[in-house]
């Protein structure tokens, strides 16, 4: 059974770094058919695609946020990550990991998500 | 890239057929085939409803069904059923290696 699974502190404090772990199981991390995914929604809004990783380790950021984002993967551990730094109240919602298939780029398996709030 | 455009609330009673648009344009869902749907209840993770427009993954009800004309895609939900009463994302693949979303639609079903 494919499940993904978010993991990381629910609050940050104001200009430092937000750190999240994804832990995906019922499958390998490093299947060519699949890109991991990070995706967030403020509260009462929608989404938002933040950028993925590929087993390789090659990654596209939204280009909103490339200057401080970064996403990288452990095939070792099936799980992959998520840093945003200088974080500021707008970063404040919910966090999603994603598996997105490369033929048709739909996202497929969502993790439950993880509030992260931004405050001192 | 600028967020789909999508009717933030749509309503109709049970039985009945609702369609929700999506419209975005020529770079993003005029251009590409790949639009997908996500239902998301309140507190809930969205699910995937629908793929390159018009497909339905295993388990979904085939009273859902993906459509694209020009610059929007729709979906449409016939013989509507209480449990259907939630959010709908759409989402395309907007070039450059980048996805956009809408800002959603809630439905409500009378």
């Amino acid at each position: 059974q494919v499940q993904l699974q978010e993991s990381g502190p629910g609050l940050v404090k104001p200009s430092q770094t937000l750190f999240l772990t994804c832990n995906f199981s019922g499958g390998s991390i490093s299947s060519a058919n699949y890109y991991w995914t990070w995706i967030r929604q403020p509260a009462g809004e929608g989404l938002e695609w933040i950028g993925r990783i590929y087993t390789s380790g090659s990654t596209t950021y939204n280009p909103s946020l490339k200057s401080r984002v970064t996403i990288s993967i452990d095939t070792s551990k099936n799980q992959f990550s998520l840093k945003l730094s200088s974080v500021t109240a707008p970063d404040t919602a919910v966090y999603y990991c994603a598996r997105q298939d490369t033929a048709d780029d739909h996202f497929d398996y969502w993790g439950q998500g993880t509030l992260v709030t931004v405050s001192s | 890239q600028s967020a789909l455009t999508q009717p933030r609330s749509v309503s109709e009673s049970p039985g009945q057929s609702v369609t929700i648009s999506c419209t975005g344009t020529s770079r993003d869902v005029g251009f590409y085939n790949y639009v997908s749907w996500y239902q998301q209840h309140p507190g809930g993770a969205p699910k995937l409803m629908i793929y390159a427009v018009t497909k339905r993954p295993s388990g979904v009800p085939d009273r859902f069904s993906g459509s694209k004309s020009g610059n929007t895609a729709s979906l449409t939900i016939s013989g509507l059923q209480a449990e259907d009463e939630a959010n709908y994302y759409c989402c395309s693949y907007a070039g450059s290696y980048a996805w956009v979303f809408g800002g959603g639609t809630k439905l409500t079903v009378l």
